[in-house]
């Protein structure tokens, strides 16, 4: 089954501890990338990836950092989280044609205290 | 700067009543305009593309367009399973993806 999976799906720390949220996709797709969504404010994407190695920012980088060593694989890493950084983050990906469908994870909802 | 604006935020609906979804755009080069269904606690789902002015695409009861400058989803005979959160989202030319703040559809039965 085509999917894109986030892990945890839930996550309570506390500020500064570092984490990663894994995101892994099994339709060999060129493009990936993370977002928050908060109340209001709707999807904000965080970075994204056009293929392995090439990494981007989008709107709100800050507090941030992203790999793509393979391309099945993008995590989203907090090195020293903030509670300002509660929120619900989505991965998705896509083909790399003329904007293509993003295909959404199933999205993690982190709490930072 | 990308932006895009949906509106209302809230759209309260009878079985039957049709409406109509806006969303405003300003993009550096438009590749492509997205709308997007979410669930409560999902992830969004894929409706529809749309890359240049008077193009339209249907599904079902749904029915999307666009202009230079905004884009309509159109809602015929809502259902009470049309109920959702509806997104829109331009991808500019250096592909970085924006996305409204969304409207949510509620049908009453």
């Amino acid at each position: 089954e085509a999917q894109v999976t986030q892990n945890p799906r839930y996550l309570i720390t506390v500020t500064g501890k570092k984490l990663t949220v894994t995101c892994s996709q099994n339709m060999n797709h060129e493009y990936m990338s993370w977002y928050r969504q908060d109340p209001g404010l709707g999807l904000r994407q965080i970075y994204y990836s056009m293929n392995v190695e090439v990494t981007d920012k989008g709107d709100v980088p800050e507090g941030y950092k992203v790999s793509r060593k393979e391309k099945r694989n993008f995590p989203l890493i907090l090195e020293s989280p903030s509670p300002n950084q509660t929120s619900l983050y989505f991965c998705a990906s896509s083909t790399s044609g003329r904007a293509p469908e993003q295909f959404f994870g199933p999205g993690t909802r982190l709490t930072v205290l | 700067e990308d932006q895009v604006t949906q509106s209302p935020e809230a759209l309260r609906l009878q079985e039957g009543e049709s409406s109509s979804l806006n969303c405003s755009y300003t993009v550096s080069g438009l590749r492509g305009l997205f709308w997007y269904r979410q669930d409560p606690g999902k992830g969004p789902e894929f409706l529809f593309t749309l890359y240049s002015a008077g193009e339209e695409k249907e599904k079902e009861r749904l029915k999307a367009t666009l202009t230079k400058k905004e884009s309509f989803l159109h809602i015929t005979a809502p259902k009470p399973e049309d109920s959702a959160t509806y997104l829109c989202a331009v991808q500019a030319s250096d592909y970085k993806l924006s996305f409204g703040a969304g409207t949510t559809v509620t049908v009453r039965a």
